[in-house]
């Protein structure tokens, strides 16, 4: 079975700084069409997990173009290049229906 | 704006079976071009996929969970629905309903990707 290993597991940011969430998978993820199936999701505090990126590095309709993904193969990396107060919750990657641990990102 | 709600008992006895149902709104299952899915966490805890279905009836469940699972879909009401046998504590959980916009296959097994809408979920407690 595959594991999703995310680092940190928490992470306090400044207002306006930028932060960075690493997932790394057990396996390679980039499918023999090209393609890496990656999410990244964000459930904020009492709510539904929401979508924030597919396939790697795609962002979802609605999500704020500071956010970014990239990566291939078995590291995958969530960049915010400004994190803003709406942006705590805990951010989780998924592959194939297998969840990483999440990272729970909070304000100083 | 597609909604989905999930709605069921929130108090299953254990080796009950817990049954879910996922109503959805603001688009049609049998219009195709999607799967319905449903995703579990348990209390502060991360999230685990339990399986999806296409609205021909197709299914695909978590290696996990699939000895135990069902999922059904009734595109006469636009609701799919979820049945774990035989539960433990341990399935004790908030269960999500989610609308899966692609899946892929490797390895003869079909998994998902890209979950856009989810409910807003419901808590399922296994207690006697």
């Amino acid at each position: 079975d595959i594991v999703m290993t995310q680092s940190p597991l928490s992470l306090p940011v400044t207002p306006g700084e930028p932060a960075s969430i690493s997932c790394r998978s057990s396996q390679s993820l980039l499918h023999s069409n090209g393609y890496n199936y990656l999410d990244w999701y964000l459930q904020k505090p009492g709510q539904s997990p929401q979508l924030l990126i597919y396939l790697g590095s795609n962002r979802a309709s609605g999500v704020p173009d500071r956010f970014s993904g990239s990566g291939s193969g078995t590291d995958f990396t969530l960049k915010i290049s400004r994190v803003e107060a709406e942006d705590v919750g805990v951010y989780y990657c998924m592959q194939g229906g297998t969840f990483g641990q999440g990272t729970r990102l909070e304000i100083k | 704006q597609v909604q989905l709600q999930e709605s069921g008992p929130g108090l299953v006895k254990p080796s009950q079976t817990l049954s879910l149902t996922c109503t959805v709104s603001g688009g049609s299952i049998s219009s195709g071009g999607y799967y319905w899915s449903w995703i579990r966490q348990h209390p502060g805890k991360g999230l685990e996929w339990i399986g999806y279905i296409y609205y021909s009836g197709t299914t695909y469940y978590n290696s996990s969970l699939k000895s135990r699972v069902t999922i059904s879909v009734d595109t006469s009401k636009n609701q799919f629905s979820l049945k774990l046998s035989s539960v433990t504590a341990a399935d004790t959980a908030v269960y999500y309903c989610a609308r899966l916009q692609s899946s892929y296959c490797s390895g003869g097994n079909c998994y998902p990707y890209h979950f856009d809408y989810w409910g807003q979920g419901t808590l399922v407690t296994v207690s006697s």
